[in-house]
């Protein structure tokens, strides 16, 4: 039962584009959102996070969007840089159940200079 | 402030054998969990370590067990290795908050 899921496994953008990355989740009681970047062999770096009181934080370049009713967040990268390219994970996590992150399976980013 | 930091970054062993894995949360941090990455199953929830106690656990068997030390060191053990094994294990430690940091990770491979 994969409670978060990115149906894009991967996603090509060209540099100065926005980039926009999808994930959907099932389980209505997590309520902390987290997004990873990961660069092969090395572990993933935590870039922006969002609880569920909130329907937007940013960060920089880095926006993400929560839609509660529809289960559905989404990292927008703007403008993309070739720097970007890896792959991104979107986690959750549950109020009581802290430091227990469900991942999706990552969604590959390439930013095309 | 330095990271997380996992030892070994590489392991080699047969199946048969047990292995032990290490990581040393930021300075401070008092949770450390341990995730698998695999190709097909992705990052899974191994189990999460606070002030030594386990408090956390993922749908892993008993041959996957850790402990973490008075210092907040914390090391993960797999008797008993299987081919599915090989994996990339991942140590994340955690202040108060809810996000938390990855160390490197150490590429287990099982022959």
């Amino acid at each position: 039962d994969q409670q978060v899921k990115q149906n894009s496994p991967s996603l090509s953008v060209q540099e100065g584009r926005i980039s926009i990355l999808n994930c959907d989740y099932t389980n209505s009681m997590f309520d902390y959102f987290l997004w990873y970047k990961k660069y092969p062999a090395e572990g993933p770096t935590f870039l922006i996070s969002i609880s569920s009181i909130k329907d937007k934080n940013e960060d920089g370049r880095f926006t993400v969007f929560l839609n509660k009713s529809a289960k559905h967040l989404s990292l927008h990268i703007v403008p993309s840089q070739p720097g970007d390219s890896a792959v991104y994970f979107c986690a959750a996590n549950r109020m009581g159940s802290n430091y227990k992150l469900t991942f999706g399976k990552g969604t590959l980013l390439t930013v095309n200079p | 402030k330095a990271g997380v930091t996992q030892t070994p970054r590489y392991l080699i062993k047969t199946r048969g054998q047990q292995v032990t894995l290490s990581c040393s949360p930021i300075s401070g941090h008092r949770s450390v969990s341990w995730y698998q990455q695999t190709p097909g199953q992705g990052l899974q929830f191994l189990f999460e370590y606070f002030s030594e106690t386990q408090r956390n656990k993922g749908n892993f068997p008993g041959r996957f067990s850790g402990r973490q030390f008075s210092n907040s060191r914390s090391e993960m053990n797999v008797s008993t290795l299987e081919l599915g094994d090989s994996a990339l294990y991942l140590c994340a430690s955690s202040l108060v908050s809810d996000t938390q940091y990855f160390g490197p990770g150490t590429r287990l491979t099982v022959l």
